[in-house]
C-alpha cells in the first residue's frame, strides 16, 4: 500500500521561472493538504482540498500561489514566476476524512530558487 | 488562534537515556499527532493520538484532552532518535482538519 508520493523530490528553479510541485495521496484519500517548512522555521499550513474542490486556502500568499486537484491525476501546487524567498520545503499530506483524521505525510519536495 | 508550544526547544541526551518532549495547546483539539522529522528532512509519523495513550516500541504518547497537553516518551536513546519532534493539532472548532505546528524539539543524541 503505497504512501503519499510527491516529485519532484528536488527542484531548482531560477527567479521568474514557474514550479509545480505534484502530490499523490494515499490509495482511497480523497483529502489533501500541502504545508510549507520555510528555513529554519515550523510547518505552516497553506491548501486543503478535496477532489476538484479548494475547502481551505487561508494559508496561501495571496500572489502567484494556486492549488488544483483534479478529479483524474494528483495534486498539484503551483508558483508562478518564484523568488528566493520561496525556497522551502512543501510537504503534502492525504487523509481518509475530515476534521480528526489522522494526515499521513509524502516526503516532501525541496525547492531552490536561484 | 490556537496556541502549540513545545518544550524543551532543544535537548541533547547520551544514548540510552530516557526523555519526556511536551506539548501545551490553547483550545480544544480534534485530533493531534505526533511526528519525527530526521536529518534528512523526512516527516515521519509517530502517533495518532487526541486521547489517551499508546506504545510503540521505545516510544510511548500520552494526550490529556481536559488539562491540554500531551508528552512523548524515549526511552533508551539511539543515535537515530535524532532529530526534530514536531506535535499537531486540528483545532476542535475546525472543520477542515488543517494542523497547526508546535516549533518542535531538536534532540542531539550522542554516542
Amino acid at each position: 500500500n503505497a504512501g503519499v508520493m510527491q516529485n519532484p523530490r528536488h527542484l531548482v528553479r531560477r527567479r521568474g521561472q514557474e514550479a509545480r510541485l505534484r502530490c499523490s495521496p494515499m490509495k482511497g484519500h480523497s483529502h489533501v493538504y500541502w504545508y510549507r517548512q520555510l528555513p529554519e522555521e515550523g510547518l505552516k499550513f497553506m491548501v486543503y482540498l478535496q477532489k476538484e474542490n479548494i475547502i481551505d486556502e487561508s494559508g496561501m500568499p495571496k500572489e502567484r500561489f494556486s492549488a488544483e486537484f483534479p478529479k483524474e491525476g494528483p495534486s498539484i501546487l503551483r508558483i508562478q514566476q518564484v523568488v528566493r524567498g520561496d525556497s522551502a520545503a512543501y510537504f503534502c499530506a492525504s487523509s481518509s476524512g475530515i476534521a480528526g483524521y489522522e494526515q499521513y505525510f509524502g516526503p516532501g519536495t525541496r525547492l531552490t530558487v536561484t | 488562534g490556537i496556541q502549540v508550544e513545545q518544550s524543551p526547544p532543544d535537548l541533547i541526551l547520551q544514548e540510552g537515556a530516557n526523555s519526556t518532549l511536551r506539548c501545551n495547546f490553547s483550545d480544544s483539539v480534534n485530533n493531534l499527532q505526533w511526528f519525527h522529522q530526521n536529518p534528512w528532512g523526512q516527516l515521519i509519523n509517530l502517533f495518532y493520538i487526541p486521547s489517551g495513550t499508546k506504545q510503540n516500541g521505545r516510544l510511548s504518547a500520552t494526550t490529556v484532552a481536559t488539562e491540554r497537553y500531551s508528552l512523548l516518551y524515549i526511552s533508551s536513546s539511539q543515535t537515530t532518535d535524532s532529530g526534530v519532534y514536531f506535535c499537531a493539532v486540528d483545532v476542535g472548532s475546525s472543520n477542515t482538519g488543517k494542523l497547526i505546528f508546535g516549533q518542535g524539539t531538536t534532540l542531539q543524541v550522542k554516542p
